[in-house]
């Protein structure tokens, strides 16, 4: 079956200008997560979405925000972008239940987003 | 505050050695530990997991062992092998918080 799908898989922006993110996950995967990938910090949480609600909020500022439909596709929308949102932006997606549970998180290749 | 450190930005092992990535926690209600693997210009994949009640989980040439008294847990690869070169990454959930907290990631690179 077909892996997470994340487009674009690359971006160039301006600072200030908005940007809208997409995740496609496995079939029959209702939780979806974002993450943040920036050199020497890891993965940093953004947020869980499951059911179209989103369970779980990480410490970004309000810019970051996301959405989940009735298909369990998410986006993620970074409102007035900055120099330091450049990054790796990864979608994990997992069966119903907790994602840090018993269940595997399968990843999408990341939408690497460039601010200038 | 980081609440998952891994300490070793980068780990330099030869070829059929035995590789051993540390990673430690702070939050003692983790309960739940995750490795995953990540090549360039692609998603993390997850390599092996070990749950609070264990303190070892062995899946092939992987094994992860826990020790919750010291909050640390360590990933073996034996032996490794050149394919095994990639940056790893350990996470931590507590209990039904839905939220993986993740290292900085290890870069591991195996010497012919």
């Amino acid at each position: 079956k077909a892996g997470v799908t994340q487009t674009p898989r690359y971006l160039i922006k301006t600072r200030g200008q908005q940007v809208t993110l997409s995740c496609s996950p496995i079939s029959g995967h209702r939780s979806v997560s974002w993450y943040q990938q920036t050199p020497g910090q890891g993965l940093q949480f953004l947020f869980e979405y499951f059911s179209e609600t989103q369970r779980n909020k990480g410490n970004f500022p309000g810019r970051f925000s996301g959405r989940q439909f009735s298909n369990s596709r998410s986006e993620m929308n970074v409102s007035t972008l900055e120099l330091g949102d450049s990054a790796l932006y990864l979608c994990a997606s997992s069966l119903a239940g907790p994602l840090g549970g018993n269940t595997e998180a399968f990843f999408g290749q990341g939408t690497r987003l460039t601010v200038v | 505050d980081q609440q998952v450190k891994q300490n070793s930005p980068s780990l330099s092992v030869q070829e059929g050695r035995i590789s051993i990535l540390n990673c430690d926690y702070t939050n003692s209600m983790f309960d739940y530990f995750l490795w995953y693997k990540k090549y360039p210009a692609e998603g993390p994949t997850f390599l092996i997991s070990i749950s609070s009640i264990k303190d070892k989980n062995e899946d092939g040439r992987f094994t992860v062992f826990l020790n919750k008294s010291a909050k640390h847990l360590s990933l073996h690869i034996v032996p490794s092998q050149p394919g095994d070169s990639a940056v790893y990454f350990c996470a931590a959930s507590a209990g039904s918080n839905y939220q993986l907290i993740w290292g900085a990631g290890t870069k591991l690179i195996i010497k012919p």
